[in-house]
């Protein structure tokens, strides 16, 4: 499997708080995306970061790569009830091609 | 704001039925996909299409299989559905040259009977 099993979450949250999702790979990537889904909807793209880089920010968003560790993470600053979907992160792995991993469901209580 | 459309919504189908389903891009990519998502939502390719040429199949059973009539357009045929074909099929497009990131339709949602 391209993923480590924390990968699969769901998390529950109050309106105001701040979260972390993680993701951790297996193979080599240029690159991680990061998608959220909203429910009835496609997944839509809302980061990507690079391996030459080390954070990037959008928003109220921020994503780390960590390529020693293969690892990623996704943090949301003062969480709102819209930012309630399923968000994936994903790479391109050694053939070019996107993998997406398990997904984490996030569920922010008013 | 939609760019990537897919027709129908939803499907409800019998065993042994053939269901096509429609994607259509007008962000002029060259490369579109087919994904399945399951109801644990994991996200598995399909098909991609580039130029109309197959350049990846990830072992799906034949009774899958793409069709597309130009670089703007990816059909997604199943002979004799199964049960196990129920899940949710979402379209997708990239351009080469990037990051790979992609543009999904909303995804049509097929429950085999």
């Amino acid at each position: 499997s391209q993923w480590g099993e924390e990968n699969l979450q769901a998390l529950s949250i109050q309106e105001g708080e701040d979260v972390t999702m993680n993701c951790s790979y297996k193979t080599y990537t240029t690159v991680v995306h990061w998608y959220r889904q909203d429910s009835g909807r496609g997944p839509a793209l809302i980061i990507l970061i690079r391996s030459n880089e080390r954070e990037k920010r959008s928003g109220r968003l921020r994503a780390t790569l960590d390529t020693s560790s293969q690892s990623s993470s996704l943090s949301i600053t003062a969480a709102q009830c819209e930012d309630t979907a399923v968000y994936f992160c994903a790479t391109t792995g050694n053939t070019g091609k996107l993998i997406f991993g398990l997904g984490t469901t996030l569920q922010v209580q008013p | 704001e939609t760019a990537v459309f897919q027709t129908p919504n939803y499907h409800v189908t019998q065993v042994g039925n053939e269901v096509s389903f429609n994607c259509k891009q007008t962000l002029g990519h060259d490369t579109m996909y087919w994904y399945k998502q399951d109801s644990k939502k994991l996200l598995k390719i399909m098909f991609s299409y580039n130029n109309k040429q197959l350049i990846v199949n990830e072992t799906v059973p034949r009774r899958f299989s793409p069709q597309s009539s130009d670089k703007a357009h990816l059909n997604l045929r199943i002979k004799s559905v199964e049960p196990e074909d129920s899940a949710v099929y979402l379209c997708a497009s990239s351009s080469t040259g990037g990051y790979y990131e992609q543009y999904f339709g909303p995804g049509t949602r097929l429950t085999v009977l």
